[in-house]
This record gives C-alpha cells, sequence and structure tokens, in this order.
C-alpha cells in the first residue's frame, strides 16, 4: 500500500517563477493536508482540502498561493511570483477523511530552494 | 488558539544516559502526537495519546499525557546513536489542523 507521494522532492526556482507541488494521498484517503516548514522551525498548517473542496486555508498566506484537490488527479499547491522567503519544505499529509481528528500522514516533502 | 512549545529545542546527551522531553500546549487537545524527523527526511508518526494518563512505550521511548497539566512527556531510556533526530509533539484543534511545536533536535554521542 502506497504511502502519500509528493512531486518533485526538490524544486528550483528563480524570484519570480511559478512553484507547482503535486500530492497523492495514501489509497483510500480522501482528506489532504498542507504544512510548510521553514529552516530550523517546526511545520506550520497551510491548508485543508477534501476533493474539488477546501476546507480550512486559514494557514494560506492570502496573495501568491493556491491549492486545489480535484476530483481526478493529485492535491496542487501553486506558489506564484516566487520570492525568497517561499524557500522551504512544503508537507502533504492525508487521511482518510471518515472522522473528525484523524490520524495524518506524512509524505517526503518537496523541497523548494528559491535563488 | 492551540500554542505549543518543547523544551528543551537542543539536546546533547551521552549513549546510555537518561533524558526527558517536555511538551506543554495552551488549551484543550484531545489527543497528542509525537513525530519523529531525520534530517532531509519527511515525519514518522511514534505516538498518539488519546486520553489522560496515557502512557506509550516503544523501545527506548516512552510518551506519557496528562491534560490536567497540559504537558506530554518523551522520555528517552539508555540513550543510543540511532535516536539521534529532530522530535516534534503536536496537538490537534478542531478541523484537524496540526499545530506542532519547535522541535527538539537530539544528538546523541558515542
Amino acid at each position: 500500500n502506497a504511502g502519500v507521494m509528493q512531486n518533485p522532492r526538490h524544486l528550483v526556482r528563480r524570484r519570480g517563477q511559478e512553484a507547482r507541488l503535486r500530492c497523492s494521498p495514501m489509497k483510500g484517503h480522501s482528506h489532504v493536508y498542507w504544512y510548510r516548514q521553514l529552516p530550523e522551525e517546526g511545520l506550520k498548517f497551510m491548508v485543508y482540502l477534501q476533493k474539488e473542496n477546501i476546507i480550512d486555508e486559514s494557514g494560506m498566506p492570502k496573495e501568491r498561493f493556491s491549492a486545489e484537490f480535484p476530483k481526478e488527479g493529485p492535491s496542487i499547491l501553486r506558489i506564484q511570483q516566487v520570492v525568497r522567503g517561499d524557500s522551504a519544505a512544503y508537507f502533504c499529509a492525508s487521511s482518510p477523511g471518515r472522522g473528525n481528528q484523524e490520524t495524518q500522514y506524512f509524505g517526503p516533502g518537496t523541497r523548494l530552494l528559491v535563488l | 488558539e492551540l500554542k505549543v512549545e518543547q523544551n528543551p529545542l537542543f539536546l546533547s546527551m551521552q549513549e546510555g544516559k537518561n533524558y526527558t522531553i517536555y511538551c506543554n500546549y495552551s488549551t484543550t487537545s484531545d489527543r497528542l502526537y509525537w513525530y519523529r524527523q531525520d534530517p532531509g527526511k519527511s515525519l514518522e508518526s511514534l505516538f498518539v495519546l488519546l486520553s489522560n494518563g496515557a502512557v506509550k512505550q516503544e523501545g527506548r521511548l516512552m510518551a506519557s499525557l496528562d491534560t490536567k497539566a497540559r504537558l506530554s512527556t518523551l522520555h528517552i531510556t539508555a540513550a543510543v546513536h540511532d535516536l539521534s533526530a529532530t522530535y516534534f509533539c503536536a496537538g490537534m484543534e478542531y478541523g484537524n489542523k496540526l499545530v506542532f511545536g519547535a522541535g527538539t533536535i537530539l544528538r546523541v554521542k558515542s
């Protein structure tokens, strides 16, 4: 049973470019979460999605960041016009979506470096 | 709003010694998680503590939860080098949002 998959594992972008990070949840999971880990810090919640619906985006920066989880395909975290401060590890997690306070299983992360 | 604080943030210990990492949280959290992260890797779930007085053990690690004191501890017994990693505790806010502590970097020296 494959775990949470993320790609790419490493992404280098120049300032002003767009970054697209993909996350495929574990088989049978319908809820996806994105977290960001800045260097030397803990993880910070960004957004919580289920298929075709954003449940909670209270941790998302108001500008340049967006997330989606379409009916078919992976969840996408999109960062437009990246800046150096966006350099971080972005982790996706998934849960079955059958109740509240479910255990979340984390993917390997995407390390984004903005030059 | 849930806040989670860990201490110490950095821990250097000798092999064979015991030590405890503390995790305080600010408001009610029905469950408390402990994760391990190796450098450049993802988070590995270690323990989920669901109720007051819960204690779980796996190998040289033991975690406990005191909901009245809003405190969880991760106790390391007879540390070995393989335990070197960063350890995070996390509470969960209503709505499945995990709130993480800053992490404790553990280095076990031979």
